[in-house]
């Protein structure tokens, strides 16, 4: 039962172009959404986040949409360099009756090519 | 600087033997917790540890058990390993938990032979 989905196994953009990851999810409950991402040998650390509330979070080149209507959030990452070729993970967190915790999607391999 | 360590990056053992992975933390943070990554697929939460309070998943087998001596040490143990436990093992911290940013180690790659 997988809550959250990211069904782009991968993605590759040239160097100063936007680059868009995708996830969706199907918890209702979900209220919280955080994008992590993971270099080679390194954990994934943590990228931006954005709350229900709002639809729209920035920081610097990255952005995150939310469509709580169509449970789906998007990381625009613009313009897109060589150094942010990693795995990109979705996370989702809200009070459901195991407590609040996170649950992540599977991953996105992002390539920027030079 | 503040950060999670792991230990050993690498672990080989053998079918059936038991293996501990090692998590350290230098940030002082309330809650760790452990996550099984196999490959191409969302990493698992198996169990986390509030303080002293354990919390298991549901879904957790009873073959993984962990342990928690103070804060700043975490470990986890497998007590018979077998190949479908092959996996990276991922240890993370939070200051309280909930919505709180977890910050990750590298990773413990465990191959069971």
């Amino acid at each position: 039962d997988q809550q959250v989905k990211q069904n782009s196994p991968s993605l590759s953009v040239q160097e100063g172009r936007i680059s868009i990851l995708n996830c969706d999810y199907t918890n209702s409950m979900f209220d919280y959404f955080l994008w992590y991402k993971k270099y080679p040998a390194e954990g994934p650390t943590f990228l931006i986040s954005i709350s229900s509330i709002k639809d729209k979070n920035e920081d610097g080149r990255f952005t995150v949409f939310l469509n709580k209507s169509a449970k789906h959030l998007s990381l625009h990452i613009v313009p897109s360099q060589p150094g942010d070729s990693a795995v990109y993970f979705c996370a989702a967190s809200g009070y459901m009756e195991y407590g609040n915790k996170l649950v992540f999607g599977a991953g996105t391999i992002l390539r920027v090519k030079s | 600087d503040a950060m999670v360590i792991q230990n050993p990056r690498y672990q080989v053992t053998q079918f059936g033997k038991p293996v501990t992975l090692s998590c350290s933390q230098t940030l002082n943070h309330n809650v760790m917790y452990w996550y099984q990554q196999k490959s191409s697929q969302a990493p698992k939460l198996l169990f986390h540890y509030y303080d002293k309070d354990f919390n298991n998943e549901a879904d957790t087998p009873d073959n993984f058990q962990s342990r928690r001596p103070n804060t700043s040490f975490c470990f986890l143990d497998i007590r018979s390993p077998g190949l479908g436990d092959a996996a990276m093992y991922l240890c993370a911290t939070s200051i309280t938990g909930g919505t709180d940013t977890q910050y990750f180690g590298p990773g413990t790659r465990l191959t069971v032979l």
